[in-house]
């Protein structure tokens, strides 16, 4: 089981639509949570971090969080076609090193007009 | 601030060369980071450093080696290029462990 699973995609959302993005992590002991957006031959950046059960908002982006269940979510509303891009999920234990920062492989997010 | 810079940005090397690859960050961060990303791939560790002089292995560091003499540079050293190198390498800083994580641009690294 990989430590940090994400459906590859691609994902395809009209324009103005909600796109949803899932991610699923198997170590309980894991604290921190980010979401990061990569264009396609770019660096990845940030876009938000979630650290307690719950949604956290952010304009258009609100990050789930479930930890009894061990996934983590994002959803886009308003959908643009900037949006489209690969979305990486990474997770962090609170009590481990810097090496166990684990990104998952990323979804594909393709807005269509 | 420039924030995290990387050279090159593409290089070809022949099996059994050599080359560093360059990072440096201008944001006074502690947290250094080397990643290197294959083809549809999230990113894997390769090193990382808590601050000058201190490094450690992350998930692949075999065929790697680093070393961080001061704040801002965070090299990344091949010594025998390997066809299983040939991949994006991405350098990152943040502030402590907990912070976010800032990337460079990247160095797309092609070994034939």
């Amino acid at each position: 089981q990989k430590e940090v699973e994400q459906n590859s995609g691609p994902l395809s959302v009209p324009e103005g639509a909600i796109a949803s993005l899932n991610c699923t992590y198997s170590d309980r002991g894991s604290q921190s949570f980010f979401w990061y957006r990569q264009y396609s031959g770019k660096s990845p950046e940030l876009i938000m971090s979630i650290y307690s059960n719950g949604d956290k908002e952010d304009g258009r982006f609100t990050a789930q969080l479930n930890k009894a269940s061990q996934y983590v979510s994002l959803l886009i509303r308003d959908s643009q076609p900037s949006d489209s891009a690969t979305y990486l999920c990474a997770v962090k234990s609170e009590y481990s090193s810097a090496s166990k920062i684990i990104f998952g492989s990323g979804t594909r997010l393709s807005i269509r007009p | 601030n420039a924030g995290v810079t990387q050279t090159p940005k593409f290089r070809i090397l022949k099996i059994g060369q050599s080359m560093t690859l360059q990072c440096t960050q201008d944001m006074n961060h502690n947290y250094m980071y080397w990643y290197r990303q294959d083809p549809g791939m999230g990113l894997k560790l390769i090193y990382y450093s808590v601050g000058a002089g201190i490094t450690d292995k992350g998930e692949v560091p075999n065929g790697y080696n680093v070393s961080r003499s001061t704040t801002e540079d965070f090299p990344l050293r091949l010594e025998l290029a390997a066809p299983s190198q040939t991949s994006v390498y991405f350098c990152a800083s943040s502030w402590s462990r907990e912070e976010t994580q800032y990337f460079g641009p990247g160095t797309r690294l092609l070994v034939l």
